[in-house]
């Protein structure tokens, strides 16, 4: 099957720093990635669409000004996370699908915001 | 907008027993549901996939329904083992271009 890979699998930051977090579609080229976040004890809940070449579409309630995402290939997303806030602390999950095809998922990234 | 319920929240049954882990969806209008396994602190895998025009897939122990008129699924896993201990997610989509709506998950736990 399709894989996909994210980078880092864990990051720790200081409080008003940024991380940037890595989605790549190994094996297929990926037309929309999607970015999912998921709070202790709660289920997935989706951040924003992003489609290549073009911006992203995101959820009511996740500021895209905090949250960029860039998809500028068509295996390569990356979602940054600008001056970082404990809250912000989460698990990070990817998943991308090829036009007409299934969605795959990335391992995921275990944000900590110290 | 689409929601998804799992029921029970939590589950804990001995092992060797058969158990049924249910979702519900409030749209019906879906392109396939699938089942995932989350263990804890790690990414999810995949488990059964259901297209909307079928009932039902099997894949070793596990076996997945779906009704979509009446907006339900069930996972059916049989012969519980102590590794099938894990977090059992639900989610639809509408579209193979379209994001995944995820239930709120059930967490298993089987006792040796």
């Amino acid at each position: 099957g399709a894989v996909v890979s994210q980078h880092p699998s864990r990051v720790i930051c200081k409080s008003g720093t940024s991380v940037k977090i890595e989605c790549r579609s190994l094996d297929f080229q990926a037309t929309t990635m999607f970015w999912y976040r998921q709070f202790p004890k709660q289920s997935l809940m989706l951040m924003a669409t992003s489609n290549e070449g073009s911006k992203a579409t995101y959820e009511q309630g996740v500021e895209k000004d905090k949250f960029l995402i860039n998809h500028a290939s068509l295996t390569l997303s990356t979602l940054t996370v600008t001056s970082a806030h404990p809250e912000d602390s989460s698990f990070y999950i990817c998943s991308a699908s090829r036009l007409g095809n299934e969605q795959y998922f990335g391992p995921g990234t275990r944000l900590t915001v110290t | 907008k689409q929601e998804v319920t799992q029921i029970p929240a939590a589950l804990s049954v001995p092992e060797g027993e058969n158990l049924v882990l249910n979702c519900s969806f409030t749209d019906s209008a879906i392109y396939n549901l699938q089942w995932f396994r989350q263990d804890p602190g790690k990414g999810l895998t995949s488990l059964l996939l259901i297209q909307s025009s079928q009932r039902e897939q099997t894949s070793g122990r596990l076996n997945a329904s779906l009704d979509k008129s009446s907006g339900r699924s069930t996972l059916y896993i049989a012969a519980s083992q102590p590794g099938d201990s894990a977090t059992y997610l639900c989610a639809v989509t509408r579209g193979t271009g379209n994001q995944f709506y995820f239930g709120t998950g059930t967490s298993l736990t089987v006792i040796p």
